[in-house]
């Protein structure tokens, strides 16, 4: 089945530091993928999305690119600021079989950022 | 615009008792998903809704049901309480089910806490 797997956290960085979220995924078909952001207390925002390979999601200064011979959408950010502090989850939305509908998440990443 | 709308905020119940919990999609969406976010063991996928319709279930006891009305508001039902319900439960919405590069959009969940 469809799975995501993220890297081990939690992550924490001096303000203005370069952020990197590793992320790689496993799918049956040709997935769609997310980056979410939980900041405390809340639900879950969307971050970023790419829908393709090659395909790049942007915004507030957050990247990643669909890299399909890697399986892999690392999450990017040039330089974190304390609001940034939070917990990220990539994910993926499949189309196929069992996972038709559903978002696969992985284990989450928490950040924290100083000043 | 409004976003996903969940009620209540906080749940208190005992053990063998039953809870309602309520969500309102974004206008215009027609799938509703519903996700547990139990502590230490991430996002799952628990329910989708499209069209009144239950559409794809996670690997949850059959004590876990829901429901879709006409206006697309959904209820998730949990019976016969255990302690380990206690989670973060997260409802979801859509536009497009067909489509999976759609993204879901979350509300700021139901804390289910179970004595």
């Amino acid at each position: 089945g469809d799975s995501v797997t993220q890297m081990e956290g939690p992550v924490t960085l001096s303000e203005e530091a370069f952020l990197t979220i590793n992320c790689t995924y496993t799918a049956t078909g040709y997935p769609s993928l997310f980056w979410y952001v939980q900041y405390p207390g809340e639900g879950l925002q969307l971050l970023l999305k790419a829908t393709k390979a090659d395909d790049k999601g942007s915004n507030k200064g957050f990247e990643a690119t669909y890299r399909k011979e890697t399986t892999s959408f690392h999450l990017e950010k040039g330089s974190v600021q304390v609001s940034d502090s939070a917990v990220y989850f990539c994910a993926l939305s499949d189309a196929g079989g069992t996972s038709y509908g559903k978002l696969t998440f992985g284990q989450g990443t928490i950040l924290t950022v100083h000043p | 615009e409004a976003g996903v709308t969940q009620s209540p905020t906080h749940l208190i119940k005992t053990r063998g008792q039953q809870a309602t919990l309520r969500c309102s999609p974004i206008s215009g969406h027609t799938s509703v998903y519903w996700y547990q976010q139990a502590l230490g063991l991430g996002l799952q996928f628990l329910l989708w809704y499209d069209e009144g319709e239950e559409r794809n279930r996670g690997n949850f006891p059959p004590r876990f049901s829901g429901r879709q009305f006409p206006n697309y508001s959904s209820e998730l039902n949990v019976n016969a309480l255990e302690l380990e319900d206690s989670a973060l439960y997260l409802c979801a919405s859509s536009w497009d089910s067909t489509n999976s590069n759609q993204p879901q959009h979350f509300g700021d969940g139901t804390r289910l806490s179970i004595l």
